[in-house]
């Protein structure tokens, strides 16, 4: 089964813009983590956040969590066409790991 | 720099035949995943191991699944017989044990699998 929802479920914006992208999720967690999929590829860690931390940033990508809200975003900024990816959060309680649905971001250039 | 291998990274098959794939983690990953992914969805997990034991099977069709990892490295998921709803994508990934309990797996590309 899974952990979380993503929202939106499909995104698409124009090179140079932001990305935002939402996760909700149910149980109680240690870490959350984003991961990137590539159309018919395995997926790629981005990045993760435990669940003491509210933000964490990586580059272009900035994760908050919520978790009395049990929620997280995800953002990218100055997009790229290479960002266009399925996105996903996932869940880690007790090293039992789960997704969400994901959203699928689509840049154009 | 090292990566997961899985094989085949195609597979076609009838309803009713047995299909197996396999996966092979970085050197020395303690933990391996086999997730099941619909097009369109997210990976859900079918079997967790830790070394050779499994950790988290609740999810794996057991009728019809079956997984392995028999030496605590490589591992090999069998289903037999498939049926249609098996076509999805195969995605195997493996982590290390990490300094204060953090995990991220690393995945490998996956098993297409098409049941016709």
């Amino acid at each position: 089964s899974q952990q979380g929802e993503e929202d939106p479920q499909a995104l698409s914006i124009q090179e140079g813009e932001n990305a935002t992208m939402n996760c909700s999720y149910k149980t109680s967690i240690n870490n959350l983590q984003w991961y990137r999929q590539n159309s018919g590829r395995g997926l790629v860690h981005l990045i993760l956040i435990r669940s003491n931390e509210r933000e964490k940033h990586s580059g272009r990508l900035r994760v908050t969590l919520d978790t009395s809200k049990k929620s997280s975003s995800l953002l990218i900024t100055a997009s790229r066409a290479a960002d266009t990816a399925s996105y996903f959060c996932a869940t880690d309680n007790n090293n039992d790991m789960r997704f969400g649905a994901g959203t699928r971001l689509t840049v154009k250039p | 720099e090292a990566e997961v291998a899985q094989s085949p990274r195609y597979k076609i098959t009838e309803k009713s035949q047995a299909v197996a794939f396999w996966c092979d983690p970085i050197s020395g990953h303690a933990t391996l995943y086999w997730y099941r992914q619909i097009l369109g969805q997210g990976p859900e997990l079918l079997v967790q191991f830790q070394d050779e034991s499994v950790v988290d099977d609740s999810q794996l069709p057991k009728d019809r699944f079956s997984a392995e990892r028999l030496k605590g490295v490589d591992s090999t998921l069998k289903i037999q017989p498939a049926e249609l709803g098996d076509s999805a994508m195969y995605l195997c990934a493996s982590s290390p044990r990490l300094a204060g309990g953090d995990l991220s797996l690393f995945f490998g590309p996956g098993t297409r699998l098409t049941v016709l």
